[in-house]
């Protein structure tokens, strides 16, 4: 069964410092892998998406890294902002299947 | 529309009663997917419509549950004889093509009492 684990489930960091989400995955045979940001009450907005070949891409203060051959991904955000108070969602897709496999989240607190 | 667009954003419905939730894909996606997000849980897949394709309903938890696709365009999702487990936040997406290019609406929240 495609699975996405994500970690930690939630944590809180103080403004300006910066934080790593983790992701890993079972999901075979891969396509591609997303991180998300949902903020309350929205529907989730793509950050990064990449493919098997690329193994790290940003977004502004957003870099997600990829290693396709542990099947593990990170989210690595800078310099946090109180905007980036958030739920971010790994999501994976296998080659051919359009049911894409989601991560529960991981909830990002940013306090002043 | 410039995005996917769901209404009502809030539902709250007696335990027994039908709902109808709204989805108004982006112009143009011919792929259209309705997701259920409980709390604390990552996305459910509901069902999938692929342009005049039958839909892909694997998804759906109960026969209390159906999607319409009219036109190609706007999808309706019913739950009938609703249950204090169907509340969630139900979302939906839209995507030109089945892999690349989601994007989801804001999301339907129903709470069911």
């Amino acid at each position: 069964k495609n699975q996405v684990e994500q970690s930690p489930q939630s944590l809180i960091i103080l403004e300006g410092k910066n934080c790593t989400l983790q992701c890993n995955y079972t999901v075979s045979p891969f396509s591609n892998l997303r991180w998300y940001k949902q903020d309350t009450g929205r529907g989730p907005v793509s950050l990064t998406i990449m493919t098997f070949s690329e193994n790290t891409k940003s977004n502004g203060r957003y870099t997600a890294t990829l290693d396709a051959d542990t099947k593990q991904s990170s989210l690595h955000i800078t310099a946090s902002q109180l905007s980036d108070s958030a739920s971010y969602i790994c999501v994976v897709s296998a080659n051919g299947d359009y049911k894409l496999s989601f991560g529960a989240g991981t909830t990002v607190t940013v306090r002043a | 529309g410039a995005g996917v667009s769901q209404s009502p954003s809030n539902k709250v419905t007696e335990k027994g009663k039908d709902v109808e939730l709204r989805c108004d894909p982006i112009s143009g996606h011919t792929a259209l997917y309705w997701y259920r997000q409980s709390l604390g849980q990552g996305l459910e897949f509901l069902i999938y419509f692929q342009g005049n394709s039958a839909p892909d309903k694997s998804g759906l938890p109960s026969d209390r549950f159906s999607a319409e696709r009219t036109g190609g365009s706007v999808s309706t999702l019913t739950i009938q004889r609703t249950q204090q487990e169907d509340s969630a936040v139900y979302l939906c997406a839209s995507s030109p093509e089945q892999i690349y290019g989601y994007t989801f609406g804001s999301g339907t929240r129903l709470t069911v009492v």
